[in-house]
Parts: structure tokens; sequence; C-alpha cells
């Protein structure tokens, strides 16, 4: 079991550029999260998706686009990088029928936007 | 709306002794999940440690437990005989049952054990 996996590690981007951030789990987990942490203010969701073809905003939407074509993957898309989006990114599964489980989390890309 | 407050944005703790890190959090929701997990500087998220809001006992592993004060919305982490691989930032978060998936995080604290 990989778990959950996220490409790249790290990542530069000029501003205006775009980017896929890759999450992939191979627990058949239900729900899947993409969070971004900034010093001082915590994980703070940007999108998520409870199934296949199901996702939603969280806190910090904009500038930021999902889709989830298949249970096991779950990119973020950024359409054009502005200086505000340099942050560490992580990804997280987990289990519908499993309440109270905790989220699995990913390695984390970091991104930094000149 | 549900939020979750860490008050101590950073602690330092001498090695082998007791640290208690601080989480207060706000729900309307009778039954929920609280987690603490701990982020070394890897980045890696890890959990430490579970709480059912039904189950009025603490939750305990190894050197970890809680003090989970339902009515009080408090959920504070103790670190007993601290030690240096328990240097991290440390992240408290909620989780609701009805009818959300979202997972709510405090702002974490920073936690230094000293040699």
């Amino acid at each position: 079991n990989a778990g959950v996996t996220q490409t790249p590690k790290f990542q530069v981007l000029k501003t205006g550029q775009s980017m896929t951030l890759q999450c992939a789990q191979d627990m058949n987990h239900e729900y899947m999260s993409w969070y971004r942490q900034d010093p001082g203010m915590g994980l703070r969701l940007i999108h998520y998706s409870v199934g296949a073809g199901i996702t939603d905003q969280g806190e910090v939407p904009n500038g930021y686009n999902v889709s989830r074509s298949t249970t096991e993957d779950f990119p973020l898309r950024l359409l054009s990088a502005a200086p505000s989006q340099t942050s560490v990114y992580f990804c997280a599964s987990s289990s519908a029928a499993k309440v109270g489980e905790t989220q699995y989390f990913g390695p984390g890309t970091r991104l930094l936007v000149l | 709306a549900q939020t979750v407050t860490q008050s101590q944005p950073e602690m330092s703790v001498q090695e082998a002794e007791t640290v208690t890190l601080s989480c207060t959090y706000d729900t309307s929701e009778n039954n929920y999940y609280l987690f603490w997990y701990k982020q070394p500087p890897s980045r890696q998220m890890i959990l430490v440690i579970r709480q059912e809001a039904y189950k009025q006992q603490n939750a305990t592993e190894n050197r970890f437990s809680v003090n989970f004060q339902k009515a009080a919305k408090s959920f504070s982490l103790k670190i007993s005989d601290s030690q240096l691989g328990d240097t991290a930032m440390y992240f408290c978060a909620f989780k609701g049952t009805s009818g959300t998936y979202k997972y709510i995080f405090g702002t974490g604290t920073r936690l230094k054990v000293l040699a």
C-alpha cells in the first residue's frame, strides 16, 4: 500500500503559469481533500470530494480547480499562479464508511510562485 | 460554524518532562470526533491520538493522553516523558457527524523539546 501520494514534491512557478498538483490514493477512499498550509494559519481546506464526479469548495477555493474522474485521483489545478499561492499543499483521504476515522495525508507539495 | 482554537503558538519543554498543549473548539453538535496530529520537520502529518465525543474516557496512546472536557469544549494533549523526537508542530482537529465531511484544523502549536 502506497497510501496517499503527491507529485511533485517541490515546484517553482512564475506568476501567470499554470500547473497541476497530482494526488492519488490506493485505499479506495471516497473522501479526498486538498489543504494549504501557511505559517500561523494551520491547514485550510481548498476543495474536497465525497466521491468520483462530486466536488465542492472549501474555505479558500479561489484560484484553484479540481475534478474527480476516478476514486483514486484528485488533481488540483492552478490556472494562473500568483505569489499568494506560495504554500505547502497537502492532499488527504478518508473512508466514508468509517465516520470517525482519521484522514490519511500525502507528503505534501511545496510550491513557490515568483 | 465549527471552529478550533490553539492559543499557544510555541512551547518548549525539557527532555523527560511533561507538557500540555491546549485546544478549544466550538460546535453545536453532540457527537463528533477530535484529533491531535503531529507534523515533524519532514512535514508528514501523523495521527497522534483520537477521541470520540460520546466516550467519556480520555484516550491514551503510550506517552500521549488527552484531557477531554466536553462541557467546556476543551481537548488538551499531554505528552509525558518528552523526547527529542517529539519536537514538531501539533495540530488539533475536529470532525462533526451531522452530514459534513470536513475536518476543521487549529492553527497549530510548535513544540520544541530541549536536551
